[in-house]
């Protein structure tokens, strides 16, 4: 089946500890994106991939890092996470840009004290 | 930047036919024109995508007038299940770095 896939779907986590969240997909899609959504401001790019290796920076990118070693992978890693990270973080893959069809992960909802 | 106006929220019975009108005064020459759907807590959801004219699909239609500065999604016989939240984004399939703004979408509440 295709498919995005997030992990973990739920963390709780303090302030300052090095946390990983993982995306992988199975699609062989080259577009891959990490966005963030809280209440009445809607979605927000954090980082977008265009390709492995190629990373660049979305609309709100301070206090998070992505690497792209491999297609189907897309970690977002928040190296000294604060309270203002506690968001619903979506991973989205699409073909070939973000304006072709985006498949969107179930969603990690973190939250940090 | 590719910029979307479309309603805040909006209300339908079940059975009833949904119009959902989207304005993209800047639209350019390649720009698509994508809807996603969004249920509470879970990811968005692709609708239907478009470039002129009408799309239809085994869910929605989508209609784009000659000017292609609005574009209206249509849900026919809407039923609970839909309620949801609809988002319209206009973006460059080529993939050129303009940014691709998702906005607060529609948030639709079908009653019974």
């Amino acid at each position: 089946e295709a498919q995005v896939t997030q992990n973990p779907r739920y963390l709780i986590t303090v302030t300052g500890k090095k946390l990983t969240v993982t995306c992988s997909q199975n699609m062989n899609h080259e577009y891959m994106s990490w966005y963030r959504q809280d209440p009445g401001l809607g979605l927000r790019q954090i980082y977008y991939s265009m390709n492995v290796e190629v990373t660049d920076k979305g609309d709100v990118p301070e206090g998070y890092k992505v690497s792209r070693k491999e297609k189907r992978n897309f970690p977002l890693i928040l190296e000294s996470p604060s309270p203002n990270q506690t968001s619903l973080y979506f991973c989205a893959s699409s073909l070939g840009s973000r304006a072709d069809t985006q498949y969107f992960g179930p969603g990690t909802r973190l939250t940090v004290l | 930047l590719a910029k979307t106006t479309q309603p805040i929220s909006m209300d339908s019975y079940e059975g009833q036919e949904v119009n959902i009108t989207c304005s993209h005064n800047n639209i350019a020459t390649n720009d698509y024109i994508t809807w996603y759907q969004q249920f509470p807590s879970q990811g968005p959801r692709f609708i239907i995508q478009g470039y002129k004219t009408k799309v239809t699909n085994e869910v929605a239609s989508l209609f784009i007038p000659a000017d292609r500065k609005s574009s209206t999604l249509s849900l026919p016989r809407v039923s609970l299940s839909d309620t949801a939240v609809y988002y319209c984004l206009v973006g460059d399939r080529a993939g050129n770095n303009r940014k691709l703004i998702w906005g607060l979408g529609t948030s639709l509440a079908v009653n019974p």
